[in-house]
């Protein structure tokens, strides 16, 4: 089993739409939880971290269900530069980073 | 400007070439990271470096070999690379080690896109 799993995708949505998506995590013991963004033939870079509580950044929202081993993005009022690969990271206490593959989420006008 | 620059960004070899891949950090931190990312696949972590000491050694074959002269530079040396190693090659860095619920950043330098011919 992988250790973190994605939907690839794509996800092909319309402007000011809201897309959501999840990936899961094997390893229980995980302890820190980040989504970041990718845009094509570009390195990736932190969109942002995911907390117990849940946490929100402007039309971004991420959430991390435990006990389900979980953790998602949603995006609202999607725009045209949403359009990238969203990679979920996941750390251990041994300072190891598991990446997603990513899911692709493309805005169309 | 992410701070961390890598060089070249494009390198084509062929398998009994020797060359090396320079990253470099203007931030000030401790950690830096090796990671390989093939098409549609995860990033693979490769190296973790502490503080100029190598922490962490993912299985990666001997063909690629890290270097660590301070803690603003690394280095990945390669040799008699394979076909199959043509990646995008990306280095990262962090305050410190991630991990233990560290919500540390990992900033990524801009990547080199290696082909072994």
């Amino acid at each position: 089993r992988k250790e973190v799993e994605q939907d690839p995708g794509p996800f092909n949505v319309p402007e000011g739409a809201t897309v959501a998506f999840n990936c899961t995590y094997s390893n229980s013991a995980s302890q820190s939880f980040f989504w970041y963004r990718q845009d094509c033939r570009k390195e990736p870079k932190l969109l942002m971290s995911v907390y117990s509580s849940g946490n929100e950044d402007g039309r971004f929202t991420a959430q991390l269900n435990r006990a389900s081993q979980y953790i998602s993005l949603l995006i609202r009022d999607s725009k045209l530069s949403d359009s990238a690969t969203y990679l979920c990271v996941v750390t251990t206490n041994d300072y190891k980073l598991s990446f997603g593959a990513g899911t692709t989420v493309t805005v169309r006008a | 400007e992410t701070g961390v620059t890598q060089t070249p960004r494009h390198l084509v070899m062929g398998m009994t070439n020797k060359k090396s891949l320079k990253c470099e950090q203007h931030l000030g931190h401790n950690a830096m990271y090796w990671y390989k990312q093939s098409a549609k696949k995860p990033l693979e972590l490769m190296f973790v470096y502490s503080l100029e000491e190598r922490v962490e050694n993912n299985s990666v074959p001997s063909r690629f070999s890290p270097e660590c002269p301070n803690s603003s530079h690394l280095f990945l040396h390669l040799h008699t690379l394979q076909p199959e190693d043509s990646a995008l090659y990306l280095c990262a860095s962090s305050p410190g080690l991630q991990g233990g619920g560290s919500t540390d950043t990992q900033y990524f330098g801009p990547g080199t896109r290696l082909t072994v011919l």
